[in-house]
């Protein structure tokens, strides 16, 4: 099982709709969990970190669940704006860096 | 403004010849990372640092280098060693190992 795996789509939704992707972790130890959004040929930005509690941010909406070992985003009334490569971050432990998983790509069509 | 600064944008490389890409960041990170991607793939690490003087090897780190002799900065040499270089690389900071990446604006290297 990989460390960090998630569907890579293409999600393709209509502008308004509500849209969640998984994202599976392997290691029960992990301890920080994120979602960074990626512009085609641009860097990563922060979209949230991800808390036990679960967080919300406008329409977005970021769940863990760790007794089956995954996390969530959910992003309701989207946008074209929205259109995007979604990338899962995990953090074991330790010193270790944080392992990306490979991305789930989102075009929200009008 | 604080943020991480990578050149070039663009850099072109010949058949055997060693490139350097820089990295410098002025938000007083202890950790640095270089990642590389390739159309369509996720972010694989190249090399990284959590402190001056000190890097290790991440997943694809045969025929790359490293440096890091300033807190600032970090440089990765594609040496011509890497026979397959063309790609986009991404440097990023971070406070501590586990605290969020902060990324520059991104290289990318293609083969003349």
């Amino acid at each position: 099982r990989k460390e960090v795996e998630q569907d890579p789509g293409p999600f393709n939704v209509p502008e308004g709709a509500t849209v969640a992707f998984n994202c599976t972790y392997s290691n029960s130890a992990s301890q920080s969990f994120f979602w960074y959004r990626q512009d085609c040929r641009k860097e990563p930005k922060l979209l949230m970190s991800v808390y036990s509690s679960g967080n919300e941010d406008g329409r977005f909406t970021a769940q863990l669940n760790r007794a089956s070992q995954y996390i969530s985003l959910l992003i309701r009334d989207s946008k074209l704006s929205d259109s995007a490569t979604y990338l899962c971050v995990v953090y074991k432990s330790g010193n270790t860096p944080l392992v990306f998983g490979k991305g789930t790509r989102l075009s929200v069509i009008a | 403004d604080g943020g991480i600064t990578q050149s070039p944008k663009y850099l072109f490389r010949k058949e055997g010849q060693n490139v350097t890409l820089s990295c410098e960041q002025n938000l007083n990170h202890d950790a640095m990372y270089w990642y590389r991607q390739d159309p369509g793939q996720g972010l694989r690490l190249i090399y990284y640092s959590q402190i001056v003087n000190d890097f290790q090897k991440g997943d694809i780190a045969e025929g790359y280098s490293v440096s890091r002799e300033k807190k600032e900065s970090f440089p990765l040499t594609v040496t011509s060693a890497q026979k397959n270089p063309t790609a986009f690389y991404l440097c990023a900071s971070s406070i501590r190992p586990n605290e969020k990446l902060f990324f520059g604006s991104g290289t990318q290297l293609s083969v003349l």
